[in-house]
């Protein structure tokens, strides 16, 4: 089944202890993101990648560092957690160029609660 | 700066009922615009894509409206249900159908569907 896969699905840390939230897909795709969503703000882009070592900054980027060494892995690093990074985050892919049937497909979610 | 900004923030209506949402959008140059269905605690699922000249696509109950000109769309849910309480959200890609491009994310309208 075509799928992205995000573990750990319920996270609670304490602030300052490194986690890595990991996302894999076997869809082959070129692009994968990572976006946090919090009550009210919707979702908000971390950072992303069109491709294997390529990866861009989106739109809140602080605090958290991203690797693409392989095609379908895409994890995300907290090196040292704070409480503000306490929300649901959702990792997804797509084929390159965003059009047609290249759908971007999301993973199930990482509720993340940093104490 | 690229922004997508969806109305109303939330709707409540009655089970049988028919409402529209609403996208605007300052995303240039403009690629496609998808509207996607999150139900709570889970990943956004696409509804529907609209290219450039596409004015309407429907997906069963749901209908999108695209206006290029005024740059905005439309959902609008027919003979609602009580699954179709969700948040849904606006994404619209920059750039042509040839290249790779952000996504840029509206908020999203909560939708609640009472019996």
């Amino acid at each position: 089944e075509a799928q992205v896969t995000q573990n750990p699905r319920y996270l609670i840390t304490v602030t300052g202890k490194k986690l890595t939230v990991t996302c894999s897909q076997n869809m082959n795709h070129e692009y994968m993101s990572w976006y946090r969503q919090d009550p009210g703000l919707g979702l908000r882009q971390i950072y992303y990648s069109m491709n294997v070592e390529v990866t861009d900054k989106g739109d809140v980027p602080e605090g958290y560092k991203v690797s693409r060494k392989e095609k379908r892995n895409f994890p995300l690093i907290l090196e040292s957690p704070s409480p503000n990074q306490t929300s649901l985050y959702f990792c997804a892919s797509s084929l390159i160029p965003h059009s047609g049937a290249n759908v971007l497909t999301f993973g199930a979610g990482s509720r993340l609660t940093v104490l | 700066k690229n922004q997508v900004e969806q109305s109303p923030q939330s709707l409540i209506i009655l089970e049988g009922k028919n409402c529209t949402l609403q996208c605007n959008y300052t995303v240039s140059p403009f690629s496609n615009l998808r509207w996607y269905k999150q139900d709570t605690g889970r990943g956004p699922v696409s509804l529907t894509i609209m290219t450039f000249s596409e004015n309407t696509k429907s997906n069963g109950r749901y209908t999108a409206t695209l206006d290029a000109d005024t740059k905005q769309s439309s959902l609008h849910i027919t003979a609602s249900q009580l699954s179709d309480s969700a948040s849904y959200i606006c994404v619209v890609s920059e750039g042509s159908s040839g290249s790779a491009r952000q996504l840029t994310f509206g908020s999203g309208t909560q939708l609640t569907v009472l019996p």
